[in-house]
């Protein structure tokens, strides 16, 4: 069964700094791997979908990569601003085609 | 720009009560997502729909739940009767199901469900 496992768990930085959030999962046999992002008590908003061919994926300030062979992700925010503070998560689309979701990271960037 | 409708947005019930949710996907999308999450836990699927037929609901607690997709675009999840437990957000999402490498999920606003 699939695992995903972000780290940490919750940041807390002062505005301006570039931040790097952690993504892994168990079994690399994936189609896909999707970064998102949730504001308190809303729905979940996509950031951006890496496929299993590729290594990165750029959108403005974010920057997503992935080393399927490892398990790995990394989601990159350059410049952090206050507006970017929300629970980050990613989710693999595994082999069966069902997607599995990591617990998120909380982030506050703080003025 | 398309989104996916859910309602309620909020509802209140006592347990033993029975509850049901409504979806409606982005045109055109044809697989449909019911997903579970528990407030500080990622979301965790329920069932999934392709056009009318259930791709998977492995994780779906059959004795009170069931979800239905009747002609492949909106879908209905019910819950009877409902337990404190089940106390969270359901949300609903939707893809093209042009393939599965590049099949980017759409969420909808999601339901807060707090049973008494």
């Amino acid at each position: 069964k699939q695992e995903v496992t972000q780290i940490p768990a919750a940041l807390s930085v002062p505005e301006g700094e570039n931040l790097v959030l952690n993504c892994s999962f168990t079994d690399s046999a994936i189609y896909n791997l999707q970064w998102f992002r949730q504001d308190p008590g809303k729905g979940l908003t996509s950031l951006l979908l890496i496929q299993s061919s590729q290594r990165e994926q750029t959108s403005g300030r974010l920057n997503a990569s992935l080393d399927k062979s490892s398990g790995r992700s990394t989601l990159y925010i350059a410049a952090s601003q206050p507006g970017d503070s929300a629970t980050y998560l990613c989710a693999v689309m595994g082999g069966s085609y069902i997607p599995t979701f990591g617990r998120g990271t909380s982030l506050i960037v703080h003025p | 720009e398309a989104e996916v409708a859910q309602s309620p947005r909020y509802k209140i019930t006592e347990k033993s009560q029975a509850v049901a949710f409504w979806c409606d996907p982005i045109s055109g999308h044809a697989t449909l997502y019911w997903y579970r999450q528990i407030l500080g836990q990622g979301p965790e699927l329920l069932v999934q729909f392709q056009d009318e037929s259930v791709v998977d609901d492995s994780q779906l607690p059959k004795d009170r739940f069931s979800a239905e997709r009747l002609k492949g675009v909106d879908s209905t999840l019910k819950i009877q009767p409902a337990e404190l437990g089940d106390s969270a957000m359901y949300l609903c999402a939707s893809s093209t199901a042009g393939g599965p490498s590049t099949d980017t999920q759409y969420f909808g606003p999601g339901t807060r469900l707090t049973v008494l």
